[in-house]
């Protein structure tokens, strides 16, 4: 039973870059949904896909879009990125949109210079 | 909106005793609570999820529940030097579809 995955692990950017992260959900889930989680903070929601369509949000700016492919794969795009994105980046697959039970991929680290 | 609240510790327990890690929120109308564990560097594991008002045991974790007073726990029994990590409470948010984590309690068992 394939877990979530998300790739690339690590990755370093400078300031102004873009940046796509990738995410598989587990077998079987078909909703995605990615946080940011900086250094001693727990991860704050960003937004949630469900049905190719993003269905919630949380508090962060345009900069940070996504998008959903058939398969229920998932991107995380971030524009002209901020030393503050800097951060674990974190997929979580669940089932029919809800919170319940929600499964964390591995992360990606991103490091802003 | 929703606040979830921890203490960040370190919460230092010698291995062996009961550690307990404690939580509030703020949403009287919360009806799901999970508990998740983090070790460093690594991403969050669910190890609790309670619904009802009481007790959940699953092997040496306990969680425990009271919505009267918006408070959520989570007792780790016969702890274990393995059982150091953060340790992250988390709240469905008003939309039902995202999580709101509180900050984590970092949890130190001394062999």
């Amino acid at each position: 039973d394939a877990g979530v995955t998300q790739s690339p692990t690590h990755l370093i950017k400078t300031r102004g870059q873009q940046v796509t992260l990738r995410c598989s959900p587990k077998s079987g889930h078909d909703t995605v949904s990615w946080y940011q989680q900086a250094l001693g903070q727990g991860p704050q929601f960003i937004f949630q896909y469900y049905e190719e369509e993003e269905r919630q949000r949380g508090n962060f700016p345009d900069r940070f879009s996504g998008h959903q492919f058939p398969n229920y794969s998932s991107e995380l795009n971030v524009n002209a990125l901020l030393l503050g994105d800097s951060a674990l980046y974190l997929c979580a697959s669940s089932l029919r949109g809800g919170p319940d039970t929600q499964y964390f991929g591995p992360g990606t680290r991103l490091t802003v210079l | 909106q929703k606040e979830v609240e921890q203490n960040s510790g370190p919460l230092s327990v010698p291995e062996g005793a009961i550690a307990s890690l404690n939580c509030t929120y703020s949403d009287r109308g919360s009806q799901s609570f999970f508990w998740y564990r983090q070790y460093s560097g690594k991403s969050p594991e669910l190890i609790m999820s309670i619904y009802s008002n009481g007790d959940k045991e699953d092997g040496r974790f306990t969680a425990q529940l009271n919505k009267a007073s918006q408070y959520v726990s989570l007792l780790i029994r016969d702890s274990q030097p393995s059982d150091s990590a953060t340790y992250l409470c988390a709240v469905p948010d008003t939309g039902r579809r995202a999580l709101t984590f509180g900050s984590g309690t970092r949890l130190q068992v001394q062999p």
